[in-house]
C-alpha cells in the first residue's frame, strides 16, 4: 500500500448522516492534513492534526490519529449535498515531502 | 487575494511538441509544488522547491523540467509531450516545506494525443 492510504475508495450516504473515512501510513510521521477536492478543482485544506495530538475538530469536522496504528480517521458530521467530493489525507514523513493518498469520493445523496 | 495562479486550464498537445505550464503565488510563499494527479493514484510530486532559487526532484520527474523564476513563479516544462503525460497538473505553495498546509491552483487539464 501506499504511504497515504484512503480506506473507503468510495462511500455513499443520504444527508444528514455521518460520513467516516480513514487514513492509514507507514512510515513515522511529523503530522498529517484532510484535503477536499470539489470535481474539477483544486485541492482545498481542511485540518491539520500534529502527531503528538490525539484529535481535532472543525465545525462538522472531527480528525483522530492514533500513531501506534499509524492511522487517522476524518469524520463528516450531518453531512450536506454539499459534502460531496473526494476527501484526501497528506502526510508528512521526516526528511519527505508530502505524500498523498489515492482518495475517497464521497457521495451525499439528497 | 488570487492564491495560486495556473495556465492554461486546458491544453491539447501533439506527441513531440513542447509546453510549458506557467504558475504565480501571490501569498509570499517560499516552497512551489508541481503535482500529476491521475485516476486511482492520488496526486504524484513531479518537482518542488523548497525555495527561491532552488529546484528538486521529486517522484515522477522524468520527462519534465522547473524553473523557479522568482519567488512567485514556477513554471514546469514538457520538452517532447508523450502520451503518458496525459494528466490533471496542480501547481501548489506553502509557507515552508514542513508542517504548512499546501494551497492549490485549479490545475491544468493536458492531454497528449
Amino acid at each position: 500500500s501506499q504511504q497515504g492510504e484512503e480506506d473507503p475508495q468510495a462511500l455513499s450516504i443520504q444527508e444528514g448522516e455521518n460520513a467516516t473515512m480513514n487514513c492509514s501510513y507507514k512510515t513515522s510521521i511529523n503530522n498529517l492534513q484532510w484535503y477536499r477536492q470539489n470535481s474539477g478543482r483544486g485541492l482545498v485544506h481542511l485540518i491539520l492534526i500534529r502527531s503528538n495530538e490525539r484529535e481535532k475538530h472543525s465545525g462538522r469536522l472531527r480528525v483522530t490519529l492514533d500513531t501506534s496504528k499509524k492511522s487517522s480517521s476524518l469524520l463528516i458530521t450531518a453531512s450536506r449535498a454539499a459534502d460531496t467530493a473526494s476527501y484526501f489525507c497528506a502526510t508528512d514523513p521526516p526528511y519527505q515531502n508530502f505524500v498523498f493518498g489515492p482518495g475517497t469520493r464521497l457521495s451525499v445523496l439528497p | 487575494n488570487a492564491g495560486v495562479t495556473q495556465t492554461p486550464k486546458f491544453q491539447v498537445l501533439k506527441t513531440g511538441q513542447s509546453m510549458t505550464l506557467q504558475c504565480a503565488q501571490d501569498m509570499n510563499h517560499n516552497s512551489m509544488y508541481w503535482y500529476r494527479q491521475d485516476p486511482g493514484m492520488g496526486l504524484r510530486l513531479i518537482y518542488y522547491s523548497a525555495s527561491e532559487g532552488t529546484t528538486d526532484k521529486g517522484e515522477v520527474p522524468n520527462g519534465y523540467n522547473v524553473s523557479r523564476l522568482n519567488k512567485r513563479e514556477f513554471s514546469l516544462r514538457l520538452e517532447s509531450a508523450a502520451p503518458s503525460q496525459t494528466s490533471v497538473y496542480f501547481c501548489a505553495s506553502s509557507p515552508g516545506q514542513r508542517g504548512n498546509t499546501i494551497y492549490f491552483g485549479e490545475g491544468s487539464w493536458l492531454t497528449v494525443v
